[in-house]
Parts: structure tokens; C-alpha cells; sequence
């Protein structure tokens, strides 16, 4: 069974700085897909990134990038330019490929964002 | 175009009674599937409904069940309901085309339920 780790579990950063947030995963399969999703306190689920494991290029939406390493199994979330309104819950999610399948969510890092 | 809708948003029931949730997904997605948020389990998966076939189960006893209409709107159902059911109860929708964009999962705001 697939499994998603997210090792901080609370993280701060500094308003314009760069954070890193951490995510492995453990899987046997060669068709997947990883998201991380951001949930504010209105507790919406909010799309931030997806990577298809397929593609060596890592994503890139805006200030949000990932660093997709696939042998290692690994998926970092770097925010750059911190806001205030990054500050959230940051879910790191896994789903197999073929468009079948759920999402298997990691536990969640808490984003702090200081002025 | 509208986004994942929940109804109703928060509710507060009683242990025994059953609740049901509703869903619309967005316009064109046809697979939608259901996740419970707790704070001591996390985010876990229900179930997913395909063409109103429910597709994909998670491990959830059978009090927890769901269905999916033609016009793709679906609806969850927990009966006999306990304290421990208390949680937030996230709707999602996919296209299924295939693909990053078809694989890619969209939220809606959720259902709170508490049960006392």
C-alpha cells in the first residue's frame, strides 16, 4: 500500500522569505501523480501543485515550485516570497495513475507566516 | 464555472439519527468521492462514485454509504450516527479524462457535522 510521510509537522517562516516543506512517499507503482494542497482556516481544500511522476521537470506555479525527486521518493513544497496569506495547513497528497484511485494525504505541515 | 458544492455546511445531530450530505461536483466531472477529516485520523478516504457505480471504498464501516445521480451529483449517508463521527466531510470531483488535468482532484468547502 501506498504511504505519504510529511515530517514537520508545524513550520514558520519570515513574511518575503523562502520556506521548504517536506514530503516522502512510498510506493511500488510507476503511474502516479502528487499534489500539495493548502488548507487555510475556512478549511477549503485548495489545488497549490501537481506533478506527474512521468515528467523529470519539476512544477512550477507562480512563487510555488516542487522538488520532485523520484528515486528518492521524495517531494518538496518551496514557497518563495512568503505572504501572510500562505499561512495554512499544507497537505502532500499521492494518487495512482490511470484515473482510478483516491487521494492518500500525508499528515499535514502547519505554515506559520511572521510579519 | 462553479466549483465543488456542499450542502449543508454545518449541522449538528444527535447520536442515533442519520445524517445525509450532498454533493455537486463541477459542471463535466463525472467521478466524485468523499473524504473524512479528523483531527485525530487525518484525511481519509470514503468512497468514490463513477457513472453512479461507487468504484473505490475506503476502509469506513457500512453505516457510511453513498450514492451518485445521472446528473453526477451525489449524496453520503451515516446512519446510526456516534459521537465519533464528528468531523469534516470534503467532497471532491475529477474529470477522469486522463491525463495531469483529469487526475487532478478539486474540493469543495465541506460539511461540518457534529454529533452530540
Amino acid at each position: 500500500a501506498q504511504t505519504v510521510t510529511q515530517s514537520q509537522p508545524e513550520m514558520s517562516v519570515q513574511e518575503a522569505e523562502t520556506v521548504t516543506l517536506s514530503c516522502t512517499y512510498d510506493t511500488s507503482e510507476s503511474d502516479y501523480y502528487l499534489f500539495w494542497y493548502k488548507q487555510p482556516p475556512s478549511r477549503q481544500m485548495i489545488l497549490v501543485i501537481r506533478q506527474e511522476a512521468y515528467k523529470q521537470q519539476n512544477a512550477t506555479e507562480n512563487r510555488f515550485s516542487v522538488n520532485f525527486q523520484k528515486a528518492a521518493k521524495s517531494f518538496s513544497l518551496k514557497i518563495s516570497d512568503s505572504q501572510l496569506g500562505d499561512a495554512a495547513m499544507y497537505f502532500c497528497a499521492y494518487r495512482s495513475g490511470g484515473s482510478q484511485g483516491n487521494l492518500i494525504f500525508g499528515k499535514g505541515t502547519k505554515l506559520s507566516v511572521k510579519p | 464555472k462553479a466549483g465543488v458544492t456542499q450542502t449543508p455546511r454545518y449541522l449538528i445531530k444527535t447520536r442515533g439519527q442519520q445524517v445525509t450530505l450532498s454533493c455537486s461536483p463541477i459542471s463535466g466531472h463525472r467521478s466524485v468521492s468523499w473524504y473524512q477529516q479528523t483531527p485525530g485520523q487525518g484525511l481519509q478516504f470514503l468512497f468514490e462514485y463513477f457513472s453512479e457505480t461507487q468504484r473505490n471504498k475506503g476502509n469506513f464501516p457500512g453505516r457510511f454509504s453513498g450514492r451518485q445521480f445521472s446528473n453526477s451529483r451525489s449524496e453520503m449517508n451515516v446512519s446510526t450516527l456516534e459521537l465519533g463521527d464528528s468531523a469534516l466531510y470534503l467532497c471532491a470531483s475529477s474529470s477522469q479524462g486522463g491525463g495531469s488535468t483529469g487526475n487532478t482532484i478539486y474540493f469543495g468547502e465541506g460539511s461540518w457535522l457534529t454529533v452530540v
